[in-house]
């Protein structure tokens, strides 16, 4: 069964700190992995697109990295500010590509003083 | 250049009315996808138009339909509305079928009493 699944289910950091968010998936066959933002109330914003070649991809102080043969990827947020308080949400194509999307439940993050 | 843009932003209905929800793609984008969000949950993939035909349909049931008119703008109706069917819909473009970056708009909730 093609799955997405992330950890922790929700998370609270203190402003400053890095936090990492985890993502297991089965979708097969594989083309790309995305990882978006999504804030209360708002449709999801794009963070990071990763193709099976790639292990890194950074966009500002998020770094999303990606194992293709453990079918694992990581989204590291570092120096959390209040805005980062949202959803994020893991993602992966069903059919090796298009825009036919298995999102994960996500992962609530709150960021406080 | 305005971005996705979906309406209405909130919606009350009851069981067995039907609606209809409006989505207009992002400036040069020419595909449209629909997608369910249940409160706590990840999207869930509804159905893709392009070219003013569906692509690729999720498991919904028919009671979901869509079209898509010669301006890539879209609509979803949903007939006999159960209280399932409360949700936050979400309106995703591209550029054709294949483009990997998608937009999302902010999405019409919708309740059923």
């Amino acid at each position: 069964k093609n799955q997405v699944e992330q950890s922790p289910q929700s998370l609270i950091i203190l402003e400053g700190k890095n936090c990492t968010l985890q993502c297991n998936y089965t979708v097969s066959p594989f083309s790309n992995l995305r990882w978006y933002k999504q804030d209360t109330g708002r449709g999801p914003v794009s963070l990071t697109i990763m193709t099976f070649s790639e292990n890194t991809k950074s966009n500002g102080r998020y770094t999303a990295t990606l194992d293709a043969d453990t079918k694992q990827s990581s989204l590291h947020i570092t120096a959390s500010q209040l805005s980062d308080s949202a959803s994020y949400i893991c993602v992966v194509p069903l059919g090796g590509g298009g825009n036919k999307l298995t999102f994960g439940t996500g992962t609530q993050l709150k960021v406080e003083l | 250049d305005a971005g996705v843009t979906q309406s209405p932003t909130h919606l009350i209905k009851t069981r067995g009315q039907q609606v209809t929800l409006r989505c207009s793609p992002k400036s040069g984008h020419d595909t449209v996808s629909w997608y369910q969000q249940a409160l706590g949950q990840g999207p869930q993939f509804i159905f893709q138009y392009y070219e003013e035909e569906e692509r690729q349909r999720g498991n919904f049931p028919d009671r979901f339909s869509g079209h898509q008119f010669p301006n890539y703008s879209s609509e979803l109706n949903v007939n006999a509305l159960l209280l399932g069917d409360s949700a936050l819909y979400l309106c995703a473009s591209s550029f054709r079928v294949t483009e990997e970056k998608l937009f999302f708009g902010s999405g019409t909730q919708l309740s059923v009493l």
